[in-house]
């Protein structure tokens, strides 16, 4: 089932660093994902973890631990155009992401 | 490849009314998705396609709602009778196997939005 959380908004400052949480519970994990998504536009995909550690792409890192139940995006120098939502889901049964709610970010200069 | 296309971007209609919306998917992808997301919500899974096999729907998926694929191509989707409960994004995504399998994921469509009045 959806049993995914993760905070609702968040503000932080131009040039920051944030990190947005997300647990998840599920019988059966095929990988992590992180979406990133601007009112009114389509889900971006940003990352996709399937193995525990970190994994860096640019300004953005996200990490997991399936022990846990856990995974974390880091958004580094934060810049204006970052203030969008961004979405945290898992795989399930190899057809189909279970969303969490998505946590806010609003970037401010 | 332009992506995932979605047709209209908005509907309004009375309650009662049936509408249906279309979804272009990436043309190599063989896999076809459909959500819905309100509000302040994650998307929340409808159905999806193999090709033009309709193999998996979500129970929020009521006896309203009909999805075809008729061609393994584009995909429409149809709301009969429609409700007010029944304005959201009608979000489609399309995938070459499963999201994760060449890790870029699922590619979303910018969505239909519905206001039903």
């Amino acid at each position: 089932g959806q049993n995914i959380d993760q905070p609702t908004e968040m503000t932080a400052t131009e040039g920051a660093i944030v990190q947005i949480n997300c647990t998840y519970q599920t019988s059966g994990f095929n990988g992590l994902f992180w979406y990133q998504q601007h009112a009114g536009e389509a889900p971006t995909f940003l990352s996709y973890n399937v193995l525990d550690g970190l994994e860096e792409k640019g300004r953005f890192s996200s990490f997991l631990s399936r022990s846990k139940g856990y995974s974390y995006l880091l958004l580094k120098e934060l810049q204006m155009k970052d203030s969008a939502s961004y979405l945290c889901a898992h795989e399930e049964g190899n057809n189909r992401l279970a969303f969490g709610k998505g946590n806010q970010v609003v970037v401010i200069p | 490849d332009t992506g995932v296309s979605q047709d209209p971007r908005h509907k309004i209609t009375k309650r009662g009314q049936n509408v249906t919306f279309r979804c272009d998917p990436i043309s190599e992808h063989n896999r076809l998705y459909w959500y819905r997301q309100t509000l302040g919500q994650g998307p929340e899974f409808l159905t999806y396609f193999q090709n033009e096999a309709q193999l998996e729907k979500s129970r929020l998926l009521s006896d309203r709602f009909s999805a075809e694929r008729p061609k393994g191509s584009f995909s429409t989707l149809e709301i009969q009778r429609t409700e007010q409960g029944d304005s959201a994004m009608y979000l489609c995504a399309s995938s070459l196997g499963t999201g994760g399998e060449r890790g870029y994921g699922y590619t979303f469509g910018s969505g239909t939005r519905l206001t039903v009045v």
